[in-house]
């Protein structure tokens, strides 16, 4: 499979606990993004990386919300003291160009 | 007011019909757009791009209107399986896309 993948598929934590959730874009693809999608709501953009350069994180949600793309390969996303209103899929897009790909997401579950 | 608006729905269609979504944006300087197709529990996945030219893919046509800030999607001979939720989408500086909250489509027998 040659998609955008996503690990783990789903995450039941408790309240307080840190998460970190990765994302493997398609392999010729130097853009990266992450989205929040709640019930009920389209995806909502938190940061984007061009190879290992986050060039847009303003839109990540709080600051116990970081993202890194060390090697500009393969991508985290962490959440520090999770919150019950975390709980949300974590979907991870990559692009080439303009058209972006997205993985089958993380569903996060905060108890 | 939200980026990007779409009636939420549902629209429910016997098979064969032909339904209509309409979506508006707020962003005058945006820039590309997309109609994308998300299954329950699935990631969204492009369906078409948008041009004001309007496009047409088999049964789906999607148009553009800039000056309304105005994008549509048609879909003919509705079937079964188009059931989903149709989320329309803007690009505004070739990074983020804003999603709509999609409008779901469930197709009847």
């Amino acid at each position: 499979d040659t998609g955008v993948s996503q690990n783990p598929r789903h995450k039941i934590t408790k309240r307080g606990q840190n998460v970190t959730f990765r994302c493997d874009p398609i392999s010729e693809h130097n853009r990266l993004y992450w989205y929040r999608q709640t019930l009920g709501q389209g995806p909502e953009f938190l940061t984007y990386f061009q190879n290992e350069a986050q060039l847009e994180k303003s839109r990540l949600l709080s600051d116990r919300f970081s993202a890194e793309r060390p090697k500009g390969s393969f991508s985290t996303l962490e959440i520090q003291r999770t919150e019950q209103g975390d709980s949300a899929m974590y979907l991870c897009a990559s692009s080439a160009q303009e058209t972006q790909y997205f993985g089958p997401g993380t569903r996060l579950l905060v108890l | 007011r939200k980026e990007v608006e779409q009636d939420p729905g549902p629209f429910n269609v016997p098979e064969g019909a032909t339904v209509a979504f309409n979506c508006t944006y707020s962003n005058s300087a945006s820039q590309s757009f997309f109609w994308y197709r998300q299954d329950c529990r699935k990631e969204p996945k492009l369906l078409m791009s948008v041009y004001s030219s309007g496009n047409e893919d088999g049964r789906f046509t999607a148009q553009l209107n800039r000056a309304s800030q105005y994008i549509s999607l048609l879909i003919r001979d509705s079937k079964l399986s188009d059931s989903a939720t149709y989320l329309c989408v803007v690009n505004q500086a070739g990074t983020a896309l804003i999603f709509g909250k999609g409008t779901t489509l469930s197709v009847s027998s």
